[in-house]
């Protein structure tokens, strides 16, 4: 039980197109989702937290304009990088919070590698 | 903002050899969650151990929780065992600043 899935696994866009990249808990309902971004090499950067019928918290430095996260059901996330640029490529991981009865436990989809052209 | 910091940044094993992965919060130690993020870049959930002691096969962890750590315990290394380990455990829900283990056949 409690998998996450990212659709798509990979993408290689275009400079100035726009990306929608979804999570979906499959066997759960999560009322929260995460998003992060990864570097090689490097940590998972928090961007935002995805609560189910209201707007996301994003963390600070991430612009809400530029990444759209709507979370329009208990299964579904999406995120939507906007007006892409190089500088937007990167491994882009969700999360999904399980509740257990009081205990939180995050499930991880498998990321989405962007690559911007 | 809150700091998680993770020790060693590095460390490389030789098969069968056991080691300790710490994780300090600066911060109170909510939901603490260890992790290994595989070469594909999977993470694939260890622990949910906010406070206490858990086992799991070769693999062990304890939170302290007053002290604001956790540790995570590796016996008889394998080199399936490599990759990235994190932790996270506070109210924000961010991530350590990860070990890479390495080990060696």
């Amino acid at each position: 039980g409690a998998v996450v899935s990212q659709h798509p696994s990979w993408v290689i866009c275009k400079s100035g197109t726009s990306v929608k990249i979804e999570c979906r808990s499959l066997d759960f309902q999560a009322t929260t989702m995460f998003w992060y971004r990864q570097f090689p090499k490097q940590s998972l950067m928090l961007m935002a937290t995805s609560n189910e019928g209201s707007k996301a918290t994003y963390e600070q430095g991430v612009e809400k304009d530029k990444f759209l996260i709507n979370h329009a059901s208990l299964t579904l996330s999406t995120l939507t990088v906007t007006s892409a640029h190089p500088e937007d490529s990167s491994f882009y991981i969700c999360s999904a919070l399980l509740d257990r009865d009081g205990s939180y436990e995050q499930y991880f989809g498998p990321g989405t590698r962007l690559t911007v052209t | 903002g809150i700091q998680v910091e993770q020790s060693p940044p590095d460390l490389i094993l030789q098969e069968g050899a056991n080691s300790t992965l710490r994780c300090n919060f600066s911060d109170s130690v909510n939901n603490l969650q260890w992790f290994h993020q595989n070469p594909w870049g999977q993470l694939i959930n260890l622990f949910y151990i906010p406070s206490g002691t858990k086992q799991n096969g070769r693999l062990s962890a304890t939170t302290v929780a007053t002290e604001r750590y956790s540790l995570l315990y590796i016996s008889s290394s394998q080199t399936t065992d490599s990759g990235v380990y994190f932790c996270s455990g506070t109210y924000k829900y961010i991530f350590g600043t990860g070990t890479r283990l390495k080990v060696l056949a």
